[in-house]
């Protein structure tokens, strides 16, 4: 069956550390998103891709970065990891664009804790 | 920018009964609006979709309802069940991005 995994599903790192969280999705879907979801303000978007190649930021997108190199992934990298980056992060995937209707098909999730 | 409201506090409903849920929203007409549900520790799974034309639509025990007017959409779980539990997340369309409510949690006691 099709999927969309996560890793790690919960890391700890320090303040100024690099991290890149994994995502990967075998529905061969053309549009992935990163979301961050924190008590109070539910699930917020980092960034997308509607393909390869193709990025765009969210609402919540400084400090984060992505990178779409094939149609299957699309990891997102905390250049230098911030206490406020503490959060829950899930990867979503989906089979058209955000000004189309299509629903999201969610990963588990990925709990960072930057200490 | 667009707001979506959800109401914070849990629902608590006994089963049997009808539990309905409220997002609202503001600034902004949606082209379509989506309901999802979260479990503890899980992601989130699609339940339904509704377009801005359309004022109502069902899939087995759900019910939705989109007034363009009010601003506002309604989930309605009938016959609820304790595997109804969860929190459920609204989430519509605004600039080419999908926006979510901080979702409402149901708890369904016996």
């Amino acid at each position: 069956d099709a999927e969309i995994t996560q890793s790690p599903r919960h890391k700890i790192t320090e303040t100024g550390r690099q991290v890149t969280l994994a995502c990967h999705q075998t529905w061969n879907h053309n549009n992935m998103f990163w979301y961050r979801q924190d008590l109070g303000h539910g699930l917020r978007l980092i960034h997308y891709s509607y393909g390869v190649q193709d990025t765009n930021k969210g609402e919540v997108s400084d400090g984060y970065s992505v990178s779409r190199s094939n149609t299957e992934d699309l990891p997102l990298t905390l250049e230098s990891a911030a206490s406020s980056q503490t959060s829950v992060y899930f990867c979503a995937s989906g089979t058209s664009g955000l000004l189309n209707t299509g629903e999201l098909f969610f990963g588990e999730g990925s709990r960072l804790t930057v200490l | 920018s667009q707001k979506i409201e959800q109401n914070s506090e849990a629902l608590n409903i006994q089963e049997g009964k009808t539990a309905t849920l409220t997002c609202n929203y503001t600034n902004y007409s949606p082209a379509y609006l989506q309901w999802y549900r979260q479990d503890p520790g899980r992601g989130p799974v699609f339940l339904l979709l509704i377009r801005e034309n359309e004022k109502e639509k069902r899939k087995e025990r759900l019910k939705v309802t989109f007034d363009t007017t009010l601003k506002q959409s309604l989930f309605h779980i009938t016959a609820s069940q304790a595997a109804d539990s969860a929190t459920y997340l609204c989430a519509l369309e605004y600039t080419d991005k999908l926006i979510f409510g901080t979702g409402t949690r149901l708890q369904v006691f016996p």
